[in-house]
């Protein structure tokens, strides 16, 4: 079975660099094909697709986010973190990290639960 | 970047109804094409993968069609459960995109 779970702040102040932690289960990170994305959604509003990063460690950034994003893994420990530079209250929104099947086709599955994180001074 | 555009917004149905969510893309994607299911206060679940192909364990009531850059969720008789916000996706090309979602509420 396979989990995932967001942890990191839940307020930071504008301007500040917010780091995510996915902790996951149930696949390794080292497997070909598989990869862990991130995705937010702002209160009320609808998703959006901010990073993926695969197993062989090829990222890809949201073009409207690259320059304030980074992505990275952690094999050992079964963690994927993102970080998240100068942030602003319109990045306040609920953070998942998802689960992508190493079939090309699969969507993402499953995700985690999610985290809000408020940016507020 | 690929745009999508999914409508309705907004769609009001009764249970036992028949409904149909269309997304429209801007370019060809195949059927590099995914439907999600999200309820209030929850994360968004994966009902159909590459365009017609149902997540194990997603009721039959629920399929998908579509190729290229029209595509289509059915539900064939809704249930109480079914009320919720869906959401396609395109993985065909960085940078992934989500539509904007339907709402299906009771009428």
């Amino acid at each position: 079975q396979i989990t995932l779970k967001e942890s990191g702040p839940t307020l930071v102040k504008p301007t500040q660099t917010l780091t995510l932690t996915c902790t996951f289960s149930g696949f390794s990170l080292s497997t070909s094909g598989v990869g862990v994305g991130w995705i937010r959604q702002p209160p009320g509003k609808a998703l959006e697709w901010l990073a993926l990063i695969y197993w062989d460690d090829d990222k890809r950034y949201s073009p409207s986010l690259k320059s304030r994003l980074t992505i990275t893994k952690d094999t050992s420990k079964n963690q994927v973190v993102l970080t998240m530079t100068n942030m602003d209250p319109v990045d306040t929104a609920t953070y998942y990290c998802a689960h992508k099947d190493v079939v090309p086709a699969a969507g993402f599955d499953p995700w985690g639960q999610g985290t809000l994180v408020t940016v507020s001074s | 970047v690929i745009w999508m555009t999914q409508s309705p917004s907004l769609l009001s149905a009764s249970t036992g109804d028949r409904v149909t969510i269309s997304c429209r893309m801007s370019q060809g994607i195949s059927s590099y094409l995914a439907w999600y299911q999200q309820k209030p206060g929850k994360a968004p679940e994966l009902l159909i993968y590459a365009a017609s192909t149902l997540q194990s364990g997603v009721p039959s009531r629920f399929s998908g069609s579509g190729s290229g850059t029209d595509f289509t969720l059915t539900i064939s008789c809704l249930q109480s459960e079914d009320f919720a916000t869906y959401y396609c996706q395109q993985y065909y090309s960085f940078p992934w995109t989500f539509g904007q979602g339907t709402k299906v509420e009771i009428k």
